[in-house]
């Protein structure tokens, strides 16, 4: 089947570090996609693995483990612009994303 | 990045009536184009995959009378919602994949927020 888990809501701290961790079971699997959203505006593309490992990118680092079907999001020196919801999705062979029920993220300062 | 717009970015109707949402590509032409609907804390439920000259695939319990999609050209897909009712009101977003982009790029649109009366 399809499914993806991922904490409903995490608080952290301005200038600490996060990570918001998914899991997914997909079938024919292609690929984790990790989007960020603020209240009343579309999803922005933040990373996408497909391979294991970490991806970093400023700020921002992603990881993915196929064989543990695991994947997490991890955010440093955190800003208050960073209090949003963090959307995982796995992608099918088709590139059809299956999307978690997002991570609300609260900043405090 | 690609750009993806819509419009309107706000509307509001009254029951019965239909409204009509333009997704266009700006810069890139949208092989496909993907319908989503999302209801306040909740995540992204795709309604319908489009691509372009061909009928719109549904997914399972969205009623495709009610909500029609027409992807004539590669730049723009329209979602209409038609006879609209109170449980209609959402935030309607759009997004596409198209040629020159890698093939899990997907852009999204800005959105759209319906609300019924």
């Amino acid at each position: 089947g399809q499914n993806i888990d991922q904490p409903t809501e995490m608080t952290a701290t301005e200038g600490a570090i996060v990570q918001i961790n998914c899991t997914y079971q997909t079938s024919g699997f292609n690929g984790l996609f990790w989007y960020q959203q603020h209240a009343g505006e579309a999803p922005t593309f933040l990373s996408y693995n497909v391979l294991d490992g970490l991806e970093e990118k400023g700020r921002f680092s992603s990881f993915l483990s196929r064989s543990k079907g695991y994947s997490y999001l991890l955010l440093k020196e955190l800003q208050m612009k960073d209090s949003a919801s963090y959307l995982c999705a796995s992608s099918d062979s088709n590139y059809q994303l299956i999307w978690g029920a997002g991570t609300k993220l609260i900043i405090k300062p | 990045g690609a750009v993806v717009s819509q419009h309107p970015s706000r509307v509001i109707c009254k029951s019965g009536t239909s409204v009509k949402i333009e997704c266009r590509s700006l810069d890139f032409q949208a092989t496909t184009m993907f319908w989503y609907r999302q209801f306040p804390k909740q995540s992204l439920m795709l309604m319908a995959t489009s691509n372009e000259g061909s009928k719109a695939t549904y997914e399972q319990g969205v009623e495709k009378d009610k909500f029609l999609i027409n992807h004539a050209s590669l730049t723009l897909s329209t979602l209409t919602v038609t006879s609209a009712h109170p449980e209609d009101s959402s935030f309607y977003i759009c997004s596409a994949r198209g040629l020159g982009l890698a093939d899990y790029e997907q852009y999204f649109g800005p959105g759209t927020r319906l609300t019924v009366t």
